[in-house]
């Protein structure tokens, strides 16, 4: 049963436009939603995070939207550039309940085209 | 560099086979977790340890196990392996163990022929 859902294996935009990623979750005790970036041959690395309490969290290029309603969170990326380029994971946990593992999406795989 | 350590990069075995992994976490981070990425799947959570204690488990196989030593260093011991155990194995670790944000090491490629 997967928790963190990420239903666009792939996603491809122009350099210049607006990249959004999106990511449903079933688990409603989840309280902190992390993005993860990923390149070949590296571990994932940490890009921006929100807790249950906002709706948006923005970090230069990188803006994070969270709808509790829907259960959905979004990653906005503008303008995109073609370093973006990467893999990238939605994450979730459920701190208020003293779990501290994050449970992970299976990616998107992003590329920006010159 | 995230500073988290994990050898070997790859490894190539045979069925049947014990493999273990080792991680060394970022300087100061008490917790670890490893993780298991299988062909288009997710990172898969498998097991923390928080400052030498067991703290969470996941989906981890009981062929699988694990331990935290003194120096916080980890190991992930992977027996008996199957075909399906080819993945890449990533550690992780974190300050306290509830900070959310965890760093990642470059991950070990594990081959079962």
């Amino acid at each position: 049963d997967q928790q963190v859902k990420q239903n666009s294996p792939s996603l491809s935009v122009q350099e210049g436009r607006i990249s959004i990623l999106n990511c449903d979750y079933t688990n409603s005790m989840f309280d902190y939603f992390l993005w993860y970036k990923k390149y070949p041959a590296e571990g994932p690395t940490f890009l921006i995070s929100i807790s249950s309490i906002k709706d948006k969290n923005e970090d230069g290029r990188f803006t994070v939207f969270l709808n509790k309603s829907a259960k959905h969170l979004s990653l906005h990326i503008v303008p995109s550039q073609p370093g973006d380029s990467a893999v990238y994971f939605c994450a979730a946990s459920a701190r208020n309940r003293g779990s501290e593992k994050l449970v992970f999406g299976k990616g998107t795989k992003l590329t920006v085209n010159p | 560099d995230s500073g988290v350590t994990q050898t070997p990069k790859h490894l190539i075995t045979a069925t049947g086979q014990r493999v273990t992994l080792r991680c060394s976490p970022r300087s100061g981070d008490l917790s670890v977790y490893w993780y298991q990425q299988s062909l288009d799947q997710g990172l898969q959570f498998l097991i923390q340890y928080y400052n030498g204690e067991e703290r969470a488990k996941g989906n981890i196989l009981e062929r699988f196990s694990a331990q935290q030593f003194p120096d916080l260093h980890s190991e992930l011991n992977l027996s008996s392996l199957e075909l399906g155990d080819s993945a890449l194995y990533f550690c992780a670790s974190s300050v306290r163990g509830n900070d959310g944000e965890l760093f990642f090491g470059e991950g070990s490629r594990l081959t079962v022929l």
